[in-house]
C-alpha cells in the first residue's frame, strides 16, 4: 500500500463549485504539505503544516484553504473553483526535516 | 529572477552516454540542494543529495558551486530508464524548511 494517498486522482469540476482534495499518509511523518504543479511553473507550494495545530500559507494560497484534520490527514479545499485553478496537486510528507519529502500520486483537477 | 533555474531541455541522449545538467539559485543564503526525478504523469521522488564536497551514488554524480550558485547533475552510462524529468530542488529560507522546486530538466535516452 503506499504510503501517501490522495483522493480523488481526477477530477472535472465546474467554476464556482467548492471542492475537497484529500492526503493521507501512513508514514508517521509531523510535516505535510500541498502543491500544485503547472507546465512550466514547476512545483509551488500551497500550504504547509508542521503539526496538527499548525498551519502555514505558502507562496500561492489565495483561493485555497486547508484543514488538518490529524497528524495523517491533510485536506485542501478550494472554495469557489476558476479555471486557472486547473493544475495538477501534490500532497507531500516530511519528517523532522522537510528535506526529504515524500510525495503522493497526485490529483489532476480541471475546472471548467 | 526565478529563485532556482534549469534549462528544460529536453535532452536526447543516446543509451551509454553521459550527460550533465546544470541548475542555478539565486540566494546566496540557501543551505541545502537536492535533485528530484519525477516520471511522466507521476509524483517527484528524491534522488540524491548535493553536498558541498560533491558526492556520488552509483552512475549519479552530484556537484555543488556556492561561488557560483550552481549544482550539476552528471549521469554516466545513460541507460533507458534514466529517462524523467530532473528537478533541481534548494532550501532557500534560513530557519523555515521549505523546498524551492525548480521547473525540471526533461531526459530522454533513445535506445
Amino acid at each position: 500500500d503506499a504510503d501517501v494517498t490522495q483522493t480523488p486522482r481526477n477530477r472535472i469540476t465546474k467554476t464556482g463549485k467548492r471542492i475537497m482534495l484529500e492526503c493521507s499518509q501512513t508514514k508517521g511523518h509531523d510535516r505535510m504539505y500541498w502543491y500544485r504543479q503547472d507546465p512550466g511553473l514547476g512545483l509551488r507550494l500551497i500550504y504547509y503544516s508542521f503539526d496538527v495545530k499548525d498551519i502555514n500559507k505558502g507562496e500561492i494560497s489565495d483561493g485555497y484553504s486547508v484543514s488538518r484534520q490529524a497528524q495523517a490527514k491533510f485536506s485542501l479545499s478550494l472554495e469557489s473553483a476558476i479555471p486557472n485553478q486547473t493544475a495538477l496537486y501534490f500532497c507531500a510528507t516530511s519528517g523532522q526535516s522537510s528535506y526529504e519529502q515524500y510525495f503522493g500520486p497526485g490529483t489532476r483537477l480541471t475546472v471548467t | 529572477r526565478k529563485e532556482v533555474e534549469q534549462d528544460p531541455g529536453p535532452f536526447n541522449v543516446p543509451e551509454g552516454a553521459t550527460v550533465a545538467f546544470n541548475c542555478t539559485y539565486s540566494n546566496s543564503a540557501s543551505q541545502s540542494f537536492f535533485w528530484y526525478r519525477q516520471d511522466c504523469r507521476k509524483e517527484p521522488k528524491l534522488l540524491m543529495s548535493v553536498y558541498s564536497s560533491g558526492n556520488e551514488d552509483g552512475r549519479f554524480t552530484a556537484q555543488l558551486n556556492r561561488a557560483s550558485q550552481y549544482i550539476s547533475l552528471l549521469i554516466r552510462d545513460s541507460k533507458l530508464s534514466d529517462s524523467a524529468t530532473y528537478l533541481c530542488v534548494v532550501n532557500t529560507l534560513f530557519g523555515n524548511e521549505k523546498l524551492t522546486f525548480g521547473t525540471g530538466t526533461r531526459l530522454t535516452i533513445i535506445p
